[in-house]
């Protein structure tokens, strides 16, 4: 089986600097996708590793280490529209599944 | 075109009703998936479907059943649900070769009464 940790809830202030935390186990690990969610809407895509290191995207980045199960999402420039639920979710080899973690609600706050 | 298009967008429908969701894309992605999420949880995946093929159920109940007639186009045909059925149902597409991102369409918020 796998399992994915995250933190429930985190807090940031607007303007700063937010890294939210995933744990995964799991065997045949294919890559790990971080996607923002807003209430009520569908998640969208913001980032995926596959090998070791950072990714970086504008104002996002995301950092791999597959042997230590573990990835990190960085803000930097909080905006108040960055407030959402952050998900991450893992993809073994032989299939397209995506298995999501349990997702870390951000709230910015001025 | 890069968009997942879900319909219809809200839903009601009684425990005896039988209804349609339906997902359409047409950005040449070969994998399509129908997922489930409850408020305030992650998607969970319920059925892949691989060039027109379901490969993947996971254990879903037979009050769903999900339909895909042809590349562009996934249908999940609802019957006899219960109220705990009630959530956002998420259509989802990605590319067969490279990472399998998946691109979400904006859901059909179903209640069942």
């Amino acid at each position: 089986g796998q399992n994915i940790d995250q933190p429930t809830e985190m807090t940031a202030t607007e303007g700063a600097i937010v890294q939210i935390n995933c744990t995964y186990q799991t065997s045949g690990f294919n890559g790990l996708f971080w996607y923002q969610q807003h209430a009520g809407e569908a998640p969208t895509f913001l980032s995926y590793n596959v090998l070791d290191g950072l990714e970086e995207k504008g104002r996002f980045s995301s950092f791999l280490s597959r042997s230590k199960g573990y990835s990190y999402l960085l803000l930097k420039e909080l905006q108040m529209k960055d407030s959402a639920s952050y998900l991450c979710a893992v993809n073994n080899f032989g299939n397209e599944k995506l298995t999501f973690g349990t997702g870390t609600r951000l709230t910015i706050i001025p | 075109d890069t968009e997942v298009t879900q319909t219809p967008k809200h839903l009601v429908m009684g425990m005896t009703n039988k209804k349609s969701l339906k997902c359409e894309q047409h950005m040449g992605h070969r994998a399509m998936y129908w997922y489930k999420q409850k408020a305030k949880k992650p998607p969970e995946l319920m059925f892949v479907y691989s060039y027109e093929k379901l490969s993947i159920n996971e254990s879903v109940p037979s009050r769903f059943s999900p339909e895909c007639p042809n590349s562009s186009l996934l249908n999940l045909h609802l019957h006899a649900l219960q109220p705990e059925d009630s959530a956002l149902y998420l259509c989802a597409s990605s590319q067969d070769l490279g990472p399998p991102t998946a691109f979400f369409g904006q859901g059909t918020r179903l209640t069942v009464v």
